[in-house]
């Protein structure tokens, strides 16, 4: 059983360059979220979805695009990279259409913005 | 604004020796209260939670945590540290979709 599984561990890029973070879980979990952990700020939630095809905004959503076309994948989208992006992040989910269960977190990508 | 806070960035204490780290929380209505432990390079853990009901709760490895309404105040404790709960410790607290963490507070046991 994988869990919640993150992809890539490790990523750099140039200031306006996009990518797509990947996240899975096989343990069919309706809620799926994601945070950054920047040094003394903790975690701030960015994007959530209670389920497939609804999807909504977190604490810190700008410059970020979401999805949730199936039960299993959650994507991270950035669209134009900027150095204030540079932080950590984490992929979540819990069986519950909420947080009022625990969550279970990715391994987390490592992201620099140049 | 809502907030959690965990005022000590960092708590260091002998192997051995019990340990508290502290949490409180400003968030509207009744919120459920959690601890996650983070471990270098991996991913939160969930530790326990509150919801209702006894002022103590246990959870994994040998830790509790004690709610205090009164105080806003959920703070995790532990009888007897070991070298291996060494880690980053977060308190949250919310309902439904969303849940705020606190800035997380490092626990350094020494043996």
């Amino acid at each position: 059983n994988a869990g919640v599984t993150q992809t890539p561990k490790f990523q750099v890029l140039k200031t306006g360059q996009s990518m797509t973070l990947q996240c899975a879980q096989d343990m069919n979990h309706e809620y799926m979220s994601w945070y950054r952990q920047d040094p003394g700020m903790g975690l701030r939630l960015i994007h959530y979805s209670v389920g497939a095809g609804i999807t909504d905004q977190g604490e810190v959503p700008n410059g970020y695009n979401v999805s949730r076309s199936t039960t299993e994948d959650f994507p991270l989208r950035l669209l134009s990279a900027a150095p204030s992006q540079t932080s950590v992040y984490f992929c979540a989910s819990s069986f519950q259409r909420s947080t009022n269960e625990k969550l279970f977190f990715g391994s987390g990508t490592q992201l620099s913005v140049l | 604004a809502q907030s959690v806070a965990q005022p000590e960035d960092q708590v260091n204490v002998a192997e051995g020796n019990p340990l508290t780290v502290k949490c409180t929380y400003s968030v509207s209505g009744n919120p459920y209260l959690f601890w996650y432990v983070q471990y270098p390079n991996r991913g939160l853990q969930f530790l326990l939670k509150y919801i209702t009901g006894d002022n103590l709760v246990k959870g994994s490895y040998g830790f509790e945590a004690e709610f205090n309404k009164s105080q806003t105040s959920f703070h995790l404790k532990k009888p007897s540290a070991l070298v291996s709960d060494s880690a980053l410790y977060f308190c949250a607290a919310g309902r439904e979709e969303k849940l705020i963490f606190g800035t997380g507070t490092r626990l350094q046991v020494f043996p």
